[in-house]
């Protein structure tokens, strides 16, 4: 199973202020995707946004985008303009490109947006 | 309009008593997951089918069985529930060979008493 490191259990972010959650992970592919997932309490996880690693623009979802660092294998995840919605938990997750289906999960980062 | 339905959201069964627990799809996709994910940990994959390829993760306890009788239909057999397999069970769906997110259910929240 490939490794993925979420480094902060927890973190907080003023309402409107911006956070940056961290993720690496550990491969000896050069093709594979990766994901931020976000899980709200009680609730279904959901897509935040996807990165192909072939891709070297960073991909943006409104106020999501993520600091792909191929070379450093580090995927980290900025949220601009926090809203009291954005409050969950965010998993980092891994998926090979061409051989096997399997999704890896990172541990998760508890995110709290202050009011 | 859910596409990856669990049910049932919340199970309660006794210790060593064989429990079912189902997943639904409409989407169409042949890859479908289960996942086990405690209490602040990373959720774990158990096993995936892609199509009817079972295909089983090798720290995998026996206890756990799955079936897959068609596309829409995945079930995850605990044959002899203990009290460590009291979690959460993800069911994830995805397309394979295309860049596609798994879609996940709400979960079923396993209780073993």
């Amino acid at each position: 199973a490939q490794t993925v490191t979420q480094s902060q259990p927890e973190m907080s972010v003023q309402e409107a202020e911006t956070v940056t959650l961290s993720c690496t992970y550990d491969t000896s592919e050069s093709d594979y995707y990766l994901f931020w997932y976000k899980q709200p309490p009680s609730r279904q996880m959901i897509l935040v946004i996807r990165q192909e690693a072939y891709k070297q623009q960073n991909a943006t979802e409104n106020r999501f985008s993520v600091n792909f660092q191929k070379a450093a294998k580090s995927f980290s995840l900025k949220i601009s303009d926090s809203q009291l919605g954005d409050a969950a938990m965010y998993f980092c997750a891994y998926r090979r490109a061409n051989t096997g289906n399997q999704f890896y999960f990172g541990t998760g980062t508890s995110l709290t947006v202050i009011p | 309009d859910a596409m990856v339905i669990q049910n049932p959201r919340y199970q309660v069964t006794q210790f060593g008593k064989p429990v079912t627990l189902s997943c639904s799809q409409t989407l169409n996709h042949n890859v479908m997951y289960w996942y086990q994910q405690k209490s602040s940990q990373a959720p774990k994959l158990l096993f995936h089918y892609y199509d009817k390829d079972f295909n089983n993760e090798a720290d995998t306890p026996d206890n756990f069985q799955s079936r897959r009788p068609n596309t829409s239909f995945c079930f995850l057999d605990i044959r002899s529930p203990g009290l460590g397999d009291a979690a959460m069970y993800l069911c994830a769906t995805t397309l394979s060979g295309l860049n596609t997110e798994a879609f996940f259910g709400q979960g079923t929240r396993l209780t073993v008493v």
